[in-house]
């Protein structure tokens, strides 16, 4: 597509229950990266993605984190029993490859725990 | 591992006053970044830079990269309310996490009309 498309844009879920954010990259794009973003926060690094290489999950906060790329697209973040600490908007970025490149960010996943 | 440390963490000024932000790194950096990011909206690239001493300029922004590569610097001239926003720098070495690329925590520009 013509950008880096995110679903849903906001999540309002129950403490305790999963919740599964998508995003679907750039056409093309082998690299692909998951951040967090707290309320007027920077950038924490989640995941990283590339090609068919294994990911670098060394990000990822707790084992209830956990990502998964299909077929070197489309990828999903899920996080089980949801805590009201993983509140954030949840961005996703992809660049042609490795080394060098600008990221282009979605648009985010907002997700409220309550 | 590798820290990016940015200053100021806020800015406020006057419409079309000067603005500039600085960001540092622990470790020399092979290219560093840029990126913009408007109040509700997502990051958006704005610029790489790779060689020591490297500048460039977009219209009012000018980036600057250390002769060490390991400081950079960006500076906007006569700011405009439509430069509202976090500004991230972003360096990249040659390992680490997500591409070797580690994000500052920002500058947030308020501009007072």
């Amino acid at each position: 597509g013509a950008g880096v498309s995110q679903s849903p844009s906001n999540k309002v879920t129950e403490k305790g229950k999963d919740v599964e954010l998508r995003c679907d990259p750039i056409s093309g794009h082998t690299a692909l990266y998951w951040y967090r973003q707290s309320l007027g926060q920077g950038l924490e690094f989640l995941i990283y993605f590339q090609g068919n290489s294994a990911p670098d999950k060394s990000g990822l906060p707790s084992d209830r984190f956990s990502a998964e790329r299909t077929g070197g697209s489309v990828s999903t973040l899920t996080i089980q029993r949801t805590q009201q600490e993983d509140s954030a908007v949840y961005l996703c970025a992809s660049s042609p490859g490795p080394g060098g490149r600008g990221y282009t960010f979605g648009s985010g996943t907002r997700l409220t725990v309550v | 591992g590798q820290q990016v440390m940015q200053i100021p963490q806020y800015q406020h000024v006057q419409e079309g006053e000067d603005f500039t932000t600085y960001c540092n790194s622990s470790t020399t950096l092979s290219n560093i970044q840029w990126y913009k990011q408007r109040p509700g909206g997502h990051p958006v690239f704005l610029i790489q830079l790779v060689k020591s001493g490297e500048v460039k300029k977009q219209k009012r922004l000018t980036f600057q990269f250390g002769e060490a590569k390991k400081n950079s610097s960006l500076h906007i001239t006569a700011t405009q309310t439509t430069d509202v926003g976090t500004y991230f720098c972003a360096g990249r070495n040659s390992g680490g996490g997500a591409d070797g690329l580690t994000f500052g925590k920002g500058t947030h520009l308020i501009i007072q009309p």
